[in-house]
């Protein structure tokens, strides 16, 4: 079974501009959960998709940040315009059945300079 | 507001010796509990997850949880150097649809050989 696939690996930009994550969740799976780690920190839970309906997204900051998940496959994670804190590694991970865990994508490490 | 407590170490441990990590929670209604590992540069890995009250072994590791105590811990029996990462403690949301899951810190382990 292939995993949760993300890209791109690496991305650095320049405060105030815009980038956008994206990720392909394990084949069948309905849940979808991106999370942000910051260097030191654990990961924390940005939003969570069931199929293409948001069920939580109350820790993103949504001033600046969104995200889709078209069709309950693929998501898109945006930030728009990006502030130096945002640097972080954003893990994508998917479930279907939530209760025993799930797997984590290999992540995007941004650095916002 | 919901929290997740680890020692953040480093906890040194001799090669072959048992290795005892520690978390402990503030949200009483948490359901499910979760142990991950996460070299550096790496995302995390599930080792591990435990619902109920008592110990659960999986291997060279048991999973501990007392919820009266609101307390969870890891051990490692017979550490060996790839053991070596950083392990989060992750507390499982509790509540409709939500399911994301809320992390430590977590605590950096170090085995020498």
């Amino acid at each position: 079974e292939a995993g949760v696939a993300q890209s791109p690996r690496y991305k650095i930009i320049e405060k105030r501009q815009s980038v956008a994550f994206w990720c392909n969740p394990i084949s069948g799976h309905a849940t979808l959960y991106w999370y942000q780690q910051i260097l030191g920190q654990g990961p924390k839970l940005l939003i969570q998709f069931q199929n293409n309906g948001v069920v939580d997204d109350s820790q993103l900051p949504k001033d600046r940040f969104s995200a889709e998940r078209l069709k309950g496959v693929d998501s898109t994670l945006k930030i728009q315009p990006a502030k130096l804190e945002d640097s972080a590694v954003y893990l994508c991970a998917s479930s279907s059945f939530a209760t025993t865990g799930y797997t984590f994508g290999s992540g995007t490490r941004l650095t916002v300079v | 507001q919901k929290e997740v407590e680890q020692n953040s170490g480093p906890l040194s441990v001799p090669e072959g010796a048992i290795a005892s990590l520690n978390c402990t929670y503030s949200d009483r209604g948490s359901q499910s509990f979760f142990w991950y590992r996460q070299y550096s540069g790496k995302s995390p890995e599930l080792i591990m997850f435990i619902y109920s009250n008592g110990d659960k072994e999986d291997g060279r590791f048991t999973a501990q949880l007392n919820k009266a105590s609101q307390y969870v811990s890891l051990l490692i029996r017979d550490s060996q150097p790839s053991d070596s990462a950083t392990y989060l403690c992750a507390v499982r949301r509790s509540g409709g649809g939500a399911d994301g899951l809320t992390f430590g810190k977590g605590t950096h382990l170090i085995i020498q050989p």
